[in-house]
């Protein structure tokens, strides 16, 4: 199985801020990443998906990028409705593996 | 609009059988692969497995594969995940998504399973 490790673990944040969410794949993946948001008592939504391509109705704020093993989420200008947590997913291989999340909170 | 609504879901004893579904709604199921994936109450996310859109294929996470089952019924727009010999491990709220080759794009609200004496 290929092991997606995800940091931080927990973020705290200024409303304006920008912040990055870390992801490595334990081989390659090839871009066939996806990000996911979780507001609290929420399904989770596909936020990125392909790396860097923003699924539809996501705000410009959010922009993805990596490539190989190594993959980021950026959020530019932090804002109250982001507080969420967000997970990785890789699909370049089955089974298809999550990492382990990051809560993003307001600070 | 696109929705996924899940059941099934309740307080099982160990060691018993459970069958969730997933009545999908809004778009043509029968065009898309589905996946099932759980969320324990730590948070962590675990793909189940994946169907076909014709129901013809499966894929499972190795370790849910001796145990779990999906299946679709496409005239009826509904997924189902049979699980059987649950563990209090599989405690967890279980989400049917929708697949697009590029990451899961829509997920139901999800249903509570309990596994407990």
């Amino acid at each position: 199985d290929i092991q997606m490790t995800q940091s931080p673990a927990s973020l705290s944040a200024s409303l304006g801020e920008t912040v990055t969410i870390e992801c490595r794949a334990s081989e390659d993946i090839y871009s066939n990443l996806a990000w996911y948001q979780q507001k609290p008592g929420n399904s989770p939504q596909l936020l990125i998906y392909d790396a860097n391509s923003l699924a539809d109705g996501v705000p410009s704020r959010f922009s993805g990028s990596g490539s190989g093993t190594q993959y980021s989420l950026k959020i530019n200008s932090l804002q109250s409705e982001d507080v969420a947590s967000y997970f990785c997913q890789q699909y370049n291989n089955y089974p298809y593996t999550f990492g382990a999340g990051t809560k993003l909170e307001l600070k | 609009e696109v929705q996924l609504v899940e059941s099934g879901g309740g307080l099982v004893q160990p060691g018993a059988s459970l069958k969730l579904s997933c009545v999908a709604s809004g778009f043509t199921f029968s065009d898309y692969w589905m996946s099932w994936v759980r969320q324990t109450p730590g948070k962590t996310m675990e793909w189940i497995g994946d169907i076909k859109y014709d129901g013809s294929y499966t894929n499972y996470a190795p370790s849910l594969k001796n145990r779990f089952t999906i299946s679709r019924d496409n005239a009826k727009s509904t997924l189902y995940l049979q699980m059987s010999n649950v563990r209090s491990e599989d405690t967890a709220t279980y989400y049917c998504t929708r697949e697009n080759y590029s990451g899961l794009d829509y997920w139901g609200q999800g249903v509570m399973v309990t596994v407990s004496s």
